[in-house]
């Protein structure tokens, strides 16, 4: 079963904008994991926020957790066209990492 | 120098068919996983191995049957496929067993059952 929420589905944003995208879970977790997915490709870790964390940085994205809402969020600052991808959320739960269906960033040069 | 590297990368088959799935990867990880993707995107774990064991073990059917001969390679064998098994199949591995950590993912081999 699926553990995060991703949201919103779809987001379309001209180059030089901002993206942000939400994860909600429903359960306790000892991290969150947000992943990068372009087409017909696999995916590959961005960053890695532990549940007693509330912030994280790495380069242009920054990674917020808020447990008592249980939620996460993922922003893309000064965003580019090869940004466009498939983003997830995913939540470790007692050794169990469960991920969500995604956002679908796509950045218009 | 690919991480973690599956074949085949396109697979179409017919129903009824067995096929398999290998994967191996070279980063010296214990853990290695199969996940399913559907057409919705929704990622969902089938098997996890740490270092040749079994140790998740989702509610997949039977005729799925996973198969660690070493640390390095965990093969996917699908029996009697059917139309619903279609998805893309990824393999990861993880540095970190009890699947603390980064995973890493390979580029995933679509199946296609007719």
């Amino acid at each position: 079963s699926q553990q995060g929420e991703e949201d919103p589905q779809a987001l379309s944003i001209q180059e030089g904008e901002n993206a942000t995208m939400n994860c909600s879970y429903k359960t306790s977790i000892n991290n969150l994991q947000w992943y990068r997915q372009n087409s017909g490709r696999g995916l590959v870790h961005l960053i890695l926020i532990r549940s007693n964390e509330r912030e994280k940085h790495s380069g242009r994205l920054r990674v917020t957790l808020d447990t008592s809402k249980k939620s996460s969020s993922l922003l893309i600052t000064a965003s580019r066209a090869a940004d466009t991808a498939s983003y997830f959320c995913a939540t470790l739960s007692n050794n169990d990492m469960r991920f969500g269906a995604g956002t679908r960033l796509t950045v218009k040069p | 120098d690919t991480a973690v590297s599956q074949t085949p990368k396109y697979l179409v088959t017919q129903m009824g068919n067995d096929k398999s799935i290998k994967c191996e990867q070279n980063l010296g990880h214990d853990t290695m996983y199969w996940y399913k993707q559907d057409s919705k995107k929704f990622l969902k774990i089938m098997f996890s191995y740490n270092n040749k064991e079994l140790i998740i073990n989702e509610t997949v059917p039977n005729r799925f049957s996973p198969k660690s001969p070493d640390k390095a390679h965990l093969n996917l064998h699908i029996n009697s496929l059917e139309l619903g098994d279609s998805a893309v199949y990824f393999c990861a591995s993880s540095p970190e067993s009890g699947n603390t950590g980064e995973l890493f993912f390979g580029e995933g081999s679509r199946l296609t059952v007719l």
